[in-house]
Parts: structure tokens; sequence; C-alpha cells
């Protein structure tokens, strides 16, 4: 089955306990990116990546980390979390830039 | 302000209705991604479209690039249609801009 998966999905945490959040697709898509989604301001876009080992920044990448080593998995780091990063995450994948997206579960990640 | 609007952000439409839901933009876009996200939070790719128009099954999409706006229609409403709906322009600086959405509920 196509898929988009993170791990974990739930998540609560401690300021400035290092994290990572798992992303991972089985479709080969060449395509991944990370967002976060807060109330009244939607969703917006972290950090995206066109293939592996190239990762460019979205509208709000301040305190986080990505990686592209693989294809198939792009992990979202977050080195000292704060809690102003208290949101819920998507990760999402398409074949090419400007293809439609599919997007993982979701994580809710709590920072205290 | 916004570089996506939606409107409107609340929608309540009897069963059967015919339902808009209207997306503008500020920025140059290359492309506008139509999205879904159920009441449990997951999030579904309806549409990515350029020019024109695209259909599949009762939801049409519908943009004008010079106009900056985007319509999406869903025809015959039906209450598992309920959910929030999310427009997103794709810029040429290779970013995504997301409208903060319209939520949609259709009573039987």
């Amino acid at each position: 089955e196509a898929q988009v998966t993170q791990n974990p999905r739930y998540l609560i945490t401690v300021t400035g306990k290092k994290l990572t959040v798992t992303c991972s697709q089985n479709m080969n898509h060449e395509y991944m990116s990370w967002y976060r989604q807060d109330p009244g301001l939607g969703l917006r876009q972290i950090y995206y990546s066109m293939n592996v080992e190239v990762t460019d920044k979205g509208d709000v990448p301040e305190g986080y980390k990505v990686s592209r080593k693989e294809k198939r998995n792009f992990p979202l780091i977050l080195e000292s979390p704060s809690p102003n990063q208290t949101s819920l995450y998507f990760c999402a994948s398409s074949s090419m830039m400007g293809y439609e997206q599919y997007f993982g579960p979701g994580t809710r990640l709590t920072v205290t | 302000k916004n570089e996506v609007e939606q409107s409107p952000q609340n929608l309540t439409a009897q069963e059967g209705e015919f339902i808009t839901i209207n997306c503008s933009y500020s920025v140059g876009i290359s492309a506008l991604h139509w999205l879904q996200q159920h009441p449990g939070g997951g999030i579904v790719s309806l549409f990515m479209l350029s020019s024109g128009k695209k259909k599949h099954g009762r939801l049409i999409a519908t943009i004008n690039i010079q106009e900056k706006h985007s319509s999406l229609h869903i025809t015959a409403s039906h209450p598992r249609d309920s959910a929030v709906y999310i427009c997103a322009g794709l810029n040429t600086g290779n970013q995504f801009y997301f409208g903060t959405g319209t939520s949609l509920t259709v009573i039987p």
C-alpha cells in the first residue's frame, strides 16, 4: 500500500531535549516536505527536499533541521525544542515538485 | 496579510446542495493544491492544477491564473463531505503557502 508514515504519532517532551520525528514513503517519490499546523495560522511549510541531499527552507524553518540521505526518508530534527514548537506536524511526498502530495497521518508534539 | 485567502471560513449546507469554496492569492504561483482535512486530522489531496478545470466524481476545481483565483465546487453534497478544505499555492520559489481553510458541514 502506497503510504507516508510518521513516527511517533504523539510526543510530549520538555524544553531543550533533542528529538527526531521520522518520515518515510514507499512510493519512490522525489519531493518530500514538512509542515506544521497551528490553530488560526493553518499549515505552514518548514522544509522541503527536491531529491536526495537537496533540501531547502520553507516559510518557517527556524528551530528545525532536516536531512535527506535516502530517497525514502526525510526526518525532522528539533535540536532544542521550545514551547512555541508545540504543534501538529505533517510530512508529505509527491513524485515531483508540483504534483499532488501524499500526507502522513501527522505527529502531535507538545513541548513543556 | 496572508498570501492565500479562502472564503467562506465556515459553511453549512443541506444535503444535496451545490457548494463553492473560493481561494484567491496575491503572489505569483505555478500551481494550486486543494486539500481535504477530515475531522480526525488526516489530510487528503484532492487536486493539483495550474490551469483550467479538473473533475473527480462530484468535485470540480477551476483556476484562473491571471485573476489569481481558484474555486472548488461540490455537486450534490453529502454529509460525508463535511471536512475542512484547504487551498495552497506553489510559488515560483518552490514554496507552498496555505489558506486557513474552509470548514464545511453538510446537514442530512
